[in-house]
């Protein structure tokens, strides 16, 4: 079975300009996480989504960050503009249900490393 | 709010040496606790879990036990491999407004032949 697939692995780009990651689920995962994790750092929450819905986004920065999740499948992370301080590992984890947080079951990509210059 | 802290690393152990991470939280709760390993190039993937107090989590020989009243949940290891060289993050499944799991900053293992 295929686990959680995020690309592009490594993106480099210049402050000021916009970046996109994407993450396909495992398949039959209902639930979507991106989580944030800097260098040294454990994984933040950015946002969750169950199917379609976004029920957690508190901690996703709403001025240059935005989210998506179409047909309730594959997901996309933007950010625009990027900033330095935006240098971090992104990454996308998905679980059958909204029990992941309770059972653990995440299963996590590999992540997605952006360096902001 | 809720929160994990962990011991610093890196650690750096000698093969079949002993192996203790500590772990503690704090949490709204009780909530339920996971040690994940993030070995290197791969992703976090759940090492195991305690579900209620006393509960004792494991797996590939690591070993962890729920402490409601110290708020810990230490992780061991009787005898480490180079194998087990990896990051290890402790983190809790909280209850409070979202469920959503809250991650120690990880402590570096890197196991010496």
């Amino acid at each position: 079975e295929a686990g959680v697939v995020q690309s592009p692995r490594y993106k480099i780009i210049e402050k000021k300009q916009p970046v996109a990651f994407w993450c396909n689920p495992i398949s039959g995962h209902n639930t979507l996480y991106w989580y944030l994790q800097n260098l040294g750092q454990g994984p933040e929450l950015l946002i969750r989504y169950e199917n379609e819905e976004a029920v957690d986004d508190s901690q996703l920065p709403k001025d240059r960050f935005s989210a998506e999740r179409l047909k309730g499948v594959d997901s996309t992370l933007k950010i625009q503009p990027a900033e330095l301080g935006d240098s971090a590992v992104y990454l996308c984890a998905s679980s059958l249900d909204f029990t992941g947080a309770r059972t653990g079951e995440l299963f996590f990509g590999e992540g997605s490393r952006l360096t902001v210059l | 709010g809720d929160s994990v802290t962990q011991m610093e690393g890196p650690v750096t152990l000698s093969e079949e040496a002993f192996l203790t991470i500590n772990c503690t939280y704090t949490a709204t709760g009780y909530p339920s606790l996971f040690w994940y390993v993030q070995y290197p190039g791969e992703g976090l993937q759940l090492l195991l879990k305690a579900t209620k107090a006393d509960d004792k989590g494991s797996n590939k020989g690591f070993e962890a036990t729920y402490r409601k009243e110290t708020t810990s949940f230490h992780l061991e290891k009787g005898s480490v491999q180079v194998s087990d060289s990896a990051v290890y993050f402790c983190a809790l499944g909280s209850k409070t407004s979202y469920d959503k799991v809250i991650f120690g900053p990880g402590t570096s293992l890197s196991v010496i032949p």
